[in-house]
């Protein structure tokens, strides 16, 4: 299809364990965003790529969060260590703006993550 | 910082009848602004948007009225039918320059339930 895919739709770990999200933005989109929505609440900002530039990773919550989009397309989200609070649904977003700020985000149905 | 609030949910309606929903914002400069839905098993969608004062947003029988002077995005729509049922967010995000990268901040979300 043409909108921004995510896989896998669910994830159930163990506390600990490593977890890896991936994210295929719409085809052309410079700017890919992740969020990271608890139960109940609004999606909150985690990191920005344009292209194959992580511009801004100011949202993520700590160092065992990482992400990359090496070739400037997909994008991975890895969770090292997994903690409960770590729980929640992970959004992957797309835009053909360069971060203007103006022009809408294309939205995935996310990844919902469990850490038991 | 930017922050968004929206009227605390839920909101139940039957079909028909009128529908406001109060968002308003915090933020430096001029934010565009923006109202996503989202349907029940299904990922965020962009509903409608404006990006300066006194702009109207409208899409699907639905509007919103950006109004600078009162900081607010109020979401309404005439006639509500039992298929708009859903999760509404109001979001902004930072206009050009600066590192915002269009990066959204969201409110937290109103549960819309509409009975036949």
């Amino acid at each position: 299809g043409a909108g921004v895919s995510q896989s896998p739709r669910y994830k159930v770990a163990k506390r600990g364990q490593d977890v890896a999200l991936r994210c295929d933005p719409i085809s052309g989109h410079v700017s890919l965003f992740w969020y990271q929505q608890a139960l109940g609440q609004g999606p909150e900002f985690l990191t920005y790529f344009q292209n194959e530039a992580q511009l801004d990773k100011s949202g993520l919550p700590s160092d065992r969060f990482f992400a990359e989009r090496p070739e400037g397309s997909v994008s991975t989200l890895k969770i090292q260590r997994t903690q409960q609070e770590d729980s929640a649904v992970y959004l992957c977003a797309s835009s053909i703006s360069r971060g203007e700020g103006n022009q809408p985000q294309h939205f995935g149905d996310g990844t919902r993550l469990s850490i038991l | 910082g930017n922050s968004v609030t929206q009227m605390e949910g839920p909101v139940t309606l039957s079909e028909e009848a009128f529908l406001t929903i109060n968002c308003t914002y915090t933020a430096t400069g001029y934010p565009s602004l923006f109202w996503y839905v989202q349907y029940p098993g299904e990922g965020l969608q962009l509903l409608l948007k404006a990006t300066k004062a006194d702009d109207k947003g409208s899409n699907k029988g639905f509007e919103a009225t950006y109004r600078k002077e009162t900081t607010s995005f109020h979401l309404e729509k005439g006639s509500v039918q039992v298929s708009d049922s859903a999760v509404y967010f109001c979001a902004l995000t930072r206009n050009a320059g600066g590192t915002s990268y269009g990066k959204l901040t969201f409110g937290q979300g109103t549960i819309l339930t509409v009975h036949p």
